[in-house]
């Protein structure tokens, strides 16, 4: 069965200490994977798409990373506005599958 | 360029009605898809639409339902609605499909009592 899972499922970090999120998955047919950022009362936020393996991509203090098995969103240097709950979702053949997230915050 | 809006933004039912939610797509944006979210059981994809057509389904009772107009519009039904319904709708728009990017509406609140 094709599943996500998000750890840690939530992280409190100070200002400037830097992290990981991880995302594991087992999917058949990898199409697509992709980081949401998710503000209480919002929608997700897109952030990135990864295609495939090796692929790197970055944005401010974010960068996302993609293995056969699993991605990482590393933060760097965080500040109190990058607290939210990130979301990682697999886009298989025919549908997208979310983790349930891992809720960050960073404290001043 | 306006985003996705949804209406309406809350809503509350009882059980056994029905509920019709709407989701306006960005302008040029093919595809709708709708989503379940749920403190338990997370984002929960429904189905997406692409020009009109039911494209990918996910596993969730007939009950569920949509259409898409020839103006991309969407709208997504639940009938006989069960106090489990309760939660919060979204409706993302893309270009071309489930492997772009999304972009979310802010949701509709469902209360079922």
């Amino acid at each position: 069965e094709d599943q996500v899972t998000q750890s840690p499922e939530a992280l409190r970090l100070q200002e400037g200490e830097s992290s990981s999120l991880n995302c594991s998955y087992t999917v058949s047919g990898l199409r697509g994977l992709f980081w949401y950022r998710q503000d209480p009362g919002k929608g997700p936020e897109f952030l990135f798409t990864l295609y495939s393996a090796g692929e790197e991509k970055e944005k401010e203090r974010l960068k996302a990373t993609l293995t056969k098995k699993e991605s990482f969103l590393h933060i760097t240097a965080p500040k109190p506005e990058d607290s939210a709950t990130y979301l990682c979702a697999v886009h298989n053949t025919d549908k997208l599958i979310f983790g349930t997230g891992t809720r960050l915050q960073v404290f001043p | 360029k306006a985003g996705v809006t949804q209406t309406p933004r809350y809503l509350i039912k009882t059980r056994g009605q029905q509920v019709t939610l709407s989701c306006s797509p960005i302008s040029g944006h093919r595809s709708v898809s709708w989503y379940q979210q749920t403190p338990g059981q997370g984002l929960q994809f429904l189905f997406e639409y692409f020009s009109e057509t039911q494209r990918n389904k996910g596993n969730f009772p007939g009950r569920f339902s949509g259409r898409q107009f020839s103006n991309s519009r969407s709208e997504m039904n639940v009938s006989t609605l069960e106090l489990g319904d309760s939660a919060l709708y979204l409706c993302a728009s893309s270009l071309q499909g489930l492997h772009y990017e999304q972009y979310f509406g802010p949701g509709t609140r469902l209360t079922v009592t």
